[in-house]
């Protein structure tokens, strides 16, 4: 039982480089996101998607992109890496609206 | 805006010692809060969904309460494998859409043999 998986768990980027983080879910849920985690603060929406082909901004959407061409799939694509977005990045699904949001382990992306 | 806030930040408490995390929120239409833990380079793990005040829901040594302000996260004898963050988070109308959870910043709690 795989549920959210992510990769790569860890990266580092230059500044200026782009690259992406990669989400799959065999739960088969149409609800998926991307969240960032910084110290001392608390996860921060970045996009979801409320199922293939449907993308929109969550609360920190700025320097980032994603496409959902399939239930199963949502990455995440950062262009022009910047050292603010040195975070911890979770991707996440859920079936429903109101259900239950499952998280994936989490990729630690340092920009330097 | 819809704003929730944990306390205390961190906590430490003796092995058996019981305690409360509080999650206080202040949101335009609660939809449901979510209790999740969260250990040291893990994802947010899913421990309980509350819907309406008045509603409590246990699950081993722990259990949660919500009221029409605030969850409690009630911890009944810990044991050193309780040690993790936790984090509460709501989900709200005020998007309009799957806009997804709004998290507090999390109560480190450390149980100590």
């Amino acid at each position: 039982n795989a549920g959210v998986t992510q990769t790569p768990k860890f990266r580092i980027l230059k500044i200026g480089q782009s690259m992406t983080l990669q989400c799959t879910q065999d739960m088969n849920h149409n609800y998926m996101y991307w969240y960032r985690q910084d110290p001392g603060m608390g996860l921060k929406l970045i996009y979801y998607s409320v199922g293939a082909g449907i993308t929109d901004k969550g609360e920190v959407p700025n320097g980032y992109n994603v496409s959902r061409s399939t239930t199963e799939d949502f990455p995440l694509r950062l262009e022009l890496a910047a050292p603010s977005q040195t975070s911890v990045y979770f991707c996440a699904s859920s079936r429903l609206e109101e259900g239950t949001i499952y998280f994936g382990e989490g990729s630690w992306l340092t920009v330097v | 805006e819809d704003q929730v806030t944990q306390s205390p930040e961190a906590l430490r408490l003796q092995e058996g010692e019981s305690s409360s995390l509080n999650c206080s929120y202040t949101v335009s239409g609660l939809r449901g809060l979510f209790w999740y833990r969260q250990d040291p380079g893990k994802g947010p793990e899913f421990l309980f969904t509350l819907y309406s005040a008045g509603e409590e829901k246990e699950k081993e040594r722990l259990k949660a309460t919500l009221t029409k302000k605030e969850s409690f996260l009630h911890i009944t004898a810990p044991k050193p494998e309780d040690s993790a963050t936790y984090l509460c988070a709501v989900l709200t109308y005020s998007g309009g859409g799957a806009d997804g959870l709004t998290f507090g910043k999390g109560t480190h709690l450390i149980i100590q043999p």
